[in-house]
């Protein structure tokens, strides 16, 4: 079974800190995303990542960076958090072999920027 | 503008019954589509993949119907259990790299 961690359930931090959410994968996945979730808005993303050292914005990249430095973790940096990024955000993987490949979610970081 | 619409309102039904969920979109042409399951607290978990050229899929109890005409997919659950509780997600993906694009999701609560 494929497994994407993500490396916190929880995490509260304060306004203007940067912040670091991991994501590992143990299936050797070409393709990465970082998605976030709000209610009412549904999931949205932020940054893939086709391969190693690639990175392409999503549709809402705007306070976001991301690194892949190594196949298997992809890294969502938030520059300066801000309020309006508390959210959950959920990582994913899918392997690039052939069309319609199933996304494979982790259980989900929820951020609170206070 | 392009948009996935999926009813927010939660779906009431009673346990045996089959559970229809919606999912319209607007100004997409979709190579395919996909649907997922969501429990409170947990990532989206795949269910099935229906592509353009395809009208109907079926898994166990579950089947996904795809009519680009209509631009809807409608998804059942044949004899519904409580266990099949959750949110439920479609997503679109276009030619190319195949980013998906999600729905809202609808809730589904299936009562004994």
């Amino acid at each position: 079974d494929v497994k994407v961690t993500q490396s916190s359930r929880y995490l509260v931090k304060r306004t203007g800190e940067k912040v670091f959410l991991e994501c590992v994968q143990d299936m050797d996945h070409e393709n990465m995303f970082w998605y976030r979730q709000d209610p009412g808005l549904g999931l949205r993303l932020i940054y893939f990542s086709y391969d190693v050292k690639m990175k392409e914005k999503g549709d809402i990249p705007e306070g976001y960076s991301v690194s892949r430095e190594k196949k298997e973790r992809f890294s969502l940096i938030l520059e300066s958090a801000s309020t309006n990024q508390t959210s959950m955000y959920l990582c994913a993987s899918r392997p690039s072999d052939r069309e319609g490949q199933p996304q494979h979610f982790g259980d989900g970081t929820r951020l609170s920027i206070l | 503008s392009q948009k996935i619409e999926q009813n927010s309102e939660a779906l009431n039904i009673q346990e045996g019954k089959t559970a229809t969920l919606t999912c319209n979109y607007t100004n997409y042409s979709p190579a395919y589509l996909q649907w997922y399951r969501q429990d409170p607290g947990r990532g989206p978990v795949f269910l099935l993949l229906i592509r353009e050229n395809e009208k109907e899929k079926r898994k166990e109890r579950l089947k996904v119907t795809f009519d680009t005409t209509l631009k809807q997919s409608l998804f059942h659950i044949t004899a519904s259990q409580p266990a099949d509780s959750a949110t439920y997600l479609c997503a679109l993906a276009t030619t190319g790299f195949q980013k998906l694009v999600f729905g809202t999701g609808t809730r589904l609560l299936v009562s004994p």
